[in-house]
């Protein structure tokens, strides 16, 4: 099955550190989206790309956040500096475009700012 | 008020029982709809796509209310493997906007299956 590769898994980091976060989709996929999900906001939406052109990132903290997608097979979302209201579950997704289902998501990076 | 509203549970269900919930919506223009599931700690799966007409997958059964703008999720003989979190999911364009694919997830209904 071809799916949506996240790195890392984990990571733990303190304050003001740096986190980069990357995502590899599915070859072929030009649609490229990272959510956010916490228990008390679930899954929000922070940025997407198609064919690797930002087109929305309302949804990012521009003051500490960024995402980027350097090539077709890796997008990255970085934050800095990071603070503890940053720990969350971060995940891509990737949809083939202008098919008409649901995306696949990666298995997510479990991010804990202490 | 948010796009997509759901119950959010938990549902305690004995195994062998169906269960049903919905979902509701806010944006009358919405395209097209899915159920996705969640486990614990995992990711979302997409567990079956809405048509208007209503559709099975197994023992799994969607039906969109335009009308109404609800949709509903029922399972049949509920297994200890359907717990779950089961997240309704919108995609608000038509196909050719730029907010098509731009997803809208509830909160997601939480199904308990006991034995």
């Amino acid at each position: 099955d071809a799916r949506v590769t996240q790195t890392p898994r984990h990571k733990v980091t303190e304050m003001g550190q740096e986190v980069t976060m990357r995502c590899q989709p599915i070859l072929g996929h030009n649609t490229v989206f990272w959510y956010r999900q916490t228990m008390m906001q679930g899954l929000e939406l922070l940025a997407y790309f198609r064919n690797r052109a930002p087109l929305d990132d309302s949804g990012m903290p521009k003051d500490r956040f960024s995402a980027e997608m350097p090539d077709a097979t890796l997008a990255t979302l970085k934050i800095q500096p990071s603070e503890p209201r940053d720990s969350a579950v971060y995940f891509c997704a990737s949809v083939p475009d202008r098919r008409n289902y649901g995306y696949t998501f990666g298995s997510g990076t479990r991010l804990t700012v202490v | 008020r948010k796009e997509v509203e759901q119950d959010p549970g938990p549902f305690n269900v004995p195994e062998g029982a169906t269960v049903a919930f919905n979902c509701t919506y806010s944006n009358s223009a919405s395209q097209s709809f899915f159920w996705y599931r969640q486990d614990c700690r995992k990711e979302p799966k997409l567990l079956m796509s809405v048509y208007s007409s209503g559709n099975e997958d197994g023992r799994f059964t969607a039906q969109l209310n335009r009308a109404s703008q609800y949709i509903s999720l029922l399972i049949r003989d509920s297994k200890l493997s359907d717990s779950a979190t089961y997240l309704c999911v919108v995609n608000p364009g038509p196909l050719r906007s730029d907010s098509w694919g731009k997803l809208q997830f509830g909160a997601g209904t939480q199904v308990v299956v006991t034995p």
